[in-house]
């Protein structure tokens, strides 16, 4: 079974950081493109951040680029999201998504999804 | 980027009656060397993450119910469902994975009426 636990959320004041964390099992990690999605509360579905399976291809939103850093480790089965002078509208739960099928260099729908992380900016 | 429009923004239909939801990407999103159409459609009920409903457009993802199914080409894109029931209730998003950033639709409020 397909699962991936996201951790490390939690309050921080505008300017800070934090690092997000997303531990998957039940497939082979290194296979697999990752993606970080978060949702404000209330709102819709944003896209953050893309990793391909071997690190190779990174692209971030631009309303993350240059403060966000995805990264994963293969042989821990793990996936991060570092982030940096955070601001309140950074608040939002952060899901943790792996695609529908191995990489292959397109991209593909999200198969799986973590049950998220909330990270609230405010001071 | 490419903007995704769904409508309506909400919706309300009676117990077994037919629902449809509409998405319009600003420009295609159909892949030319290998026809296939980089749009998906997600479910998401309150306090849980999204799923996956349907992929490449018209696939249906595995396990759900085919009363769920997807259609359209190009720019043009809709989702069916043909007897709603009541555990449809949700939110519902359209997203295309052509090319980054990639961007989901506003989502739609799927209500019983």
């Amino acid at each position: 079974e397909v699962q991936l636990v996201e951790s490390g959320g939690g309050l921080v004041q505008p300017g800070g950081s934090l690092r997000l964390s997303c531990a998957a099992s039940g497939f082979t990690f290194s296979s697999y493109s990752m993606k970080w999605v978060r949702q404000a509360p209330g709102k819709g579905l944003e896209w953050v951040s893309y990793i391909s399976s071997s690190t190779s291809t990174i692209y971030y939103a631009d309303s993350v680029k240059g403060r966000f850093t995805i990264s994963r480790d293969n042989a821990k089965n793990s996936l991060y999201l570092e982030m940096n002078t955070l601001r309140a509208g950074d608040t939002a739960v952060y899901y943790c998504a792996r695609e529908r099928f191995p990489y292959s260099g397109n991209f593909y729908a999200i198969g799986y999804w973590g049950q998220g992380t909330l990270v609230t900016v405010s001071s | 980027d490419i903007v995704m429009t769904q409508f309506p923004d909400s919706l309300a239909v009676s117990l077994g009656e037919r629902a449809t939801i509409n998405c319009k990407s600003s420009q295609s999103v159909l892949y030319s060397s290998n026809n296939k159409n980089y749009l998906a459609w997600y479910q998401q009920k309150p306090g849980q993450p999204p799923k996956l409903l349907i992929y490449w457009a018209s696939t249906r993802e595995s396990g759900v119910p085919d009363r769920f199914s997807g259609s359209g080409s190009g720019t043009d894109f809709t989702l069916t469902i043909s007897s709603l029931q009541a555990e449809d209730v949700a939110f519902y998003y359209c997203q295309q994975y052509y090319s980054t950033p990639i961007t989901f639709g506003q989502g739609t409020r799927l209500q019983i009426k």
